[in-house]
């Protein structure tokens, strides 16, 4: 069954850094998202993605982060100079035509010190 | 205000059935979803409604009513598996959504 993957699966950084996370999507899916799930807390919308652009994007996703579909399979999430508080678990989803149903990746556990 | 709310813990007995509420204040409403979550996991997609009425999957199925901004998720003959935390999640405009803090669910022998 197509999944949805994500790399790497820990990234440790320090303050100021910028890191970069990647996803591959379901590869006929042509939605794609970004959350983030702080420990004990609940899953955050970062950002939607369709067509090569930013389809809706959360009052967290600020100038810090950007999203990129550098090419047809990966999605990138970037945070240019990271923060303490950006440590969490990084989730990507995508869906198909439908929208109605997001496959998560397994996530990305981003620790900043 | 955007706001959805669900208990925070429920505990049920193996083979039982449960009932998770959600209440929901949203600007707009596109659909409203359920995820199952176990600890360290990522979410898995469950169920979704965008019309009122009772949408059923096997052992779980789910209600909304868009009028009083409410909607449940039914677990029928509950497994010790089934123990997760199950979220509820609004769409309030395509391609942004919402999630409740999620309610842990504990299935006792």
């Amino acid at each position: 069954e197509p999944e949805v993957t994500q790399t790497p699966s820990h990234q440790v950084t320090q303050m100021g850094q910028e890191v970069i996370l990647r996803c591959v999507p379901i590869s006929n899916h042509l939605y794609f998202y970004w959350y983030r799930q702080i420990l004990g807390q609940k899953v955050e919308f970062l950002v939607s993605f369709y067509n090569n652009e930013i389809s809706e994007k959360s009052e967290i996703f600020d100038d810090q982060f950007s999203v990129e579909r550098p090419d047809g399979s990966n999605f990138t999430l970037k945070i240019r100079s990271t923060k303490l508080e950006d440590s969490a678990m990084y989730f990507c989803a995508s869906s198909d035509q439908g929208r109605e149903t997001q496959y998560f990746g397994p996530g990305t556990r981003l620790l900043v010190l | 205000g955007q706001n959805i709310d669900q208990p925070t813990e429920m505990t049920a007995t193996e083979g039982a059935i449960v009932q998770i509420n959600c209440t929901y204040q949203t600007s707009g409403f596109n659909g409203l979803f359920w995820y199952q979550q176990h600890a360290g996991e990522a979410p898995t997609f469950l169920s979704y409604n965008v019309l009122d009425g009772l949408e059923e999957k096997g052992r779980f199925s789910s209600f909304l009513s868009r009028s009083k901004g409410y909607s449940y998720l039914l677990l029928k003959e509950l497994q010790m598996k089934d123990s997760a935390s199950y979220l509820c999640a609004v769409s309030h405009s395509w391609g942004k959504f919402q999630f409740g803090a999620g309610t842990q669910v504990v299935v006792t022998p």
